[in-house]
Formats: structure tokens, sequence, C-alpha cells
């Protein structure tokens, strides 16, 4: 059973500090993954793809990615209220098929 | 530029019946693929329509089917509806028969009694 793991939360972070949120994943061939944003009782938003080892950055957005230890993160800098959320990771499988974890319920203390 | 939009919005069935949800992709996008989301869950991938077929098909079994037109709009229909459906069921478009870079709708929550 390929899987996508988030820990569920909340996670708590001050106003203005770094948030991290991790996700890891079951298939090793996977190809690409990402990051969306569903604040409650909206849609999930993309925010961050990446699909190389390494970092890649948009904004105060840091998306990480070890494919050889099968685990990609979100950095959120400088935090915002606004930021409160839950933070899905998706994983396109080597099949094409897409993976959701259940998400990370992240809230940002004033 | 027009995003994803879905139809309706909310939905109430009672167990046995039939349902359609409808989709209208992102503007310039051509490919369709539907979520069930249940409470407290991220998405599940039910399946993807590119040139007016399924693409791809996530666990869901036979009585979820869907259709795509011409104009690339989708519909989902599930029969014999179970408790176990009531979900919000998203719709997400992106290009070119791809999973990356999709745009989600606002859902359709469905209800089943």
């Amino acid at each position: 059973q390929k899987e996508v793991e988030q820990n569920s939360g909340p996670l708590s972070v001050p106003e203005g500090a770094i948030a991290s949120l991790n996700c890891t994943y079951s298939d090793r061939g996977s190809q690409s993954f990402f990051w969306y944003r569903q604040y409650s009782g909206k849609s999930p938003e993309l925010i961050m793809f990446i699909y190389s080892n390494g970092d890649k950055e948009d904004g105060r957005f840091t998306a990480q990615l070890n494919k050889a230890s099968q685990y990609v993160s979100l950095l959120i800098r400088d935090s915002q209220p606004s930021d409160s959320a839950t933070y899905l990771c998706a994983v396109n499988l080597r099949d094409d098929k897409i993976i959701f974890g259940k998400g990370t319920r992240l809230h940002i203390l004033p | 530029d027009a995003g994803v939009t879905q139809s309706p919005t909310h939905l109430i069935k009672t167990r046995g019946q039939q349902v359609t949800l409808r989709c209208s992709p992102k503007s310039g996008h051509d490919t369709v693929s539907w979520y069930q989301q249940a409470l407290g869950q991220g998405p599940q991938f039910i399946f993807q329509y590119y040139e007016e077929e399924e693409r791809q098909r996530g666990n869901f079994p036979d009585r979820f089917s869907g259709h795509q037109f011409p104009n690339y709009s989708s519909e989902l229909n599930v029969n014999a509806l179970l408790l176990g459906d009531s979900a919000l069921y998203l719709c997400a478009s992106s290009l070119g028969g791809g999973l990356d870079e999709q745009y989600f709708g606002p859902g359709t929550r469905l209800t089943v009694t």
C-alpha cells in the first residue's frame, strides 16, 4: 500500500517564526511532490511543487526534497496568522497516480 | 481568467439513489481529475479524464463513473449511494493529461442519508 505520511498536528508556531512541515512517502519511484494549503471549508490551493533533490524557494516558502530518505518538507519563513491552515503533501507516483497525505494543521500564534 | 467551477454546491441524497456532479475546468485546461475528501482526511484520487477518456483511476468501485465532454467539462456519477459516500467531492483541472499544477474547484458537499 503506497502511502504519504504527515503529522496531523496541530503545529503551533509564533508569528514571525519559521514553520517546518514534514512528509514521508513510501513509493521510491515517485516523480513529483506538491504542497497544498487548505483553509477550513475551502478547497486545496497549490503552494509549491518540486521534482529534484534539494531546495526550491518561492517567496516565504521553501520546499525541500530528499529522495534517498523519501522525505519532503515545507518551510514557511516569517509566519503570519494568515498562514494558519491545513497543509497537504501530495505525491505523484511512478504510475502517474497521486496520493495526498491527511494534512498537518498549522496554527500561527499572534 | 475563469477558474474551476463545480455544481451543485451542496446535495442531499438518500441511500441507493444516484447522483451526478459537474465540473468546468480552468480556462485553457483540458484535463479534469476528481477527488473525494472525507472530513479530516486528504483528498483521495477517484479518476482523471483527458481527451474524453478515463486515463487513470484510483481505488474506487465501479459505482463511480465519469465522463468528459468535448468542451473539457466533466461529470462524476455515483450509483447506489452508500452512507460512506458522504464527503466533499473536488474537481481539479490541469493541462495535457498531467497531474502536476492542478487547480481545484470549490467542491460539492454530498450528504447521503
